[in-house]
């Protein structure tokens, strides 16, 4: 089945360090996409990158995609204790509505 | 800027009893989806709805679970008789394209 997972599970880093958050699939996708999660709240999207696009910038954050290794990539630059939240990468099915989340990458932004 | 609202967004209620989360999506968007998250873990698909009927459902939306579009715009997710299990995050989503707007979720507590 499709899965989205994320590595590292952890990661801990400095105010101004990046962050970089990866993200492996299983199967065909439309779209990738990565979220947000600060603890007990809701899910916020950051960013969409289609199949057929490899790298998308949005201030901040840059998102490659490689379908060659069903692999993604979310980099966070000069961290702020801000961005401390869980990230997600989420797929889409080709032909499909399912979305399917991974276990996410909990970051920890220390000042 | 537009969002999705929830209600409530806190529940408590006892094994076996019905409950009825609430959402109101999106005005103009056409799909309406439900996860949850059980604490700790990732986000799971439950149901997506388009056009007034179920497009796709994950096998955790069993017979004890229902969707519905009462009106213009309430979307619900009914849980006919609750168990301990049932105790997560539950989020509804809308999209009119590809990315998915979350609600801040309701937080399902089953004793």
């Amino acid at each position: 089945s499709q899965q989205g997972e994320e590595d590292p599970q952890a990661l801990s880093i400095q105010e101004g360090e990046n962050a970089t958050m990866n993200c492996s699939y299983k199967t065909s996708i439309n779209n990738l996409q990565w979220y947000r999660q600060n603890s007990g709240r809701g899910l916020v999207h950051l960013i969409l990158i289609r199949s057929n696009e490899r790298e998308k910038h949005s201030g901040r954050l840059r998102v490659t995609l490689d379908t060659s290794k069903k692999s993604s990539s979310l980099l966070i630059t000069a961290s702020r204790a801000a961005d401390t939240a869980s990230y997600f990468c989420a797929t889409r099915d080709t032909g499909g509505f399912k979305t399917i989340f991974g276990a996410g990458t909990r970051l920890f932004v220390k000042a | 800027e537009p969002e999705v609202t929830q209600t409530p967004s806190h529940q408590v209620t006892q094994m076996g009893q019905e409950v009825i989360l609430r959402c109101v999506p999106i005005s103009n968007h056409l799909y309406f989806y439900w996860y949850r998250q059980i604490l700790g873990q990732k986000v799971e698909f439950l149901v997506s709805f388009y056009n007034n009927e179920i497009s796709e459902k994950s096998e955790i939306f069993d017979d004890q679970f229902s969707v519905e579009r009462p009106d213009g715009s309430n979307f619900t997710l009914k849980i006919r008789s609750t168990k301990l299990e049932d105790s997560a995050m539950y989020f509804c989503a809308s999209t009119t394209s590809e990315t998915q707007y979350f609600g801040p979720g309701t937080r399902l507590l089953v004793l």
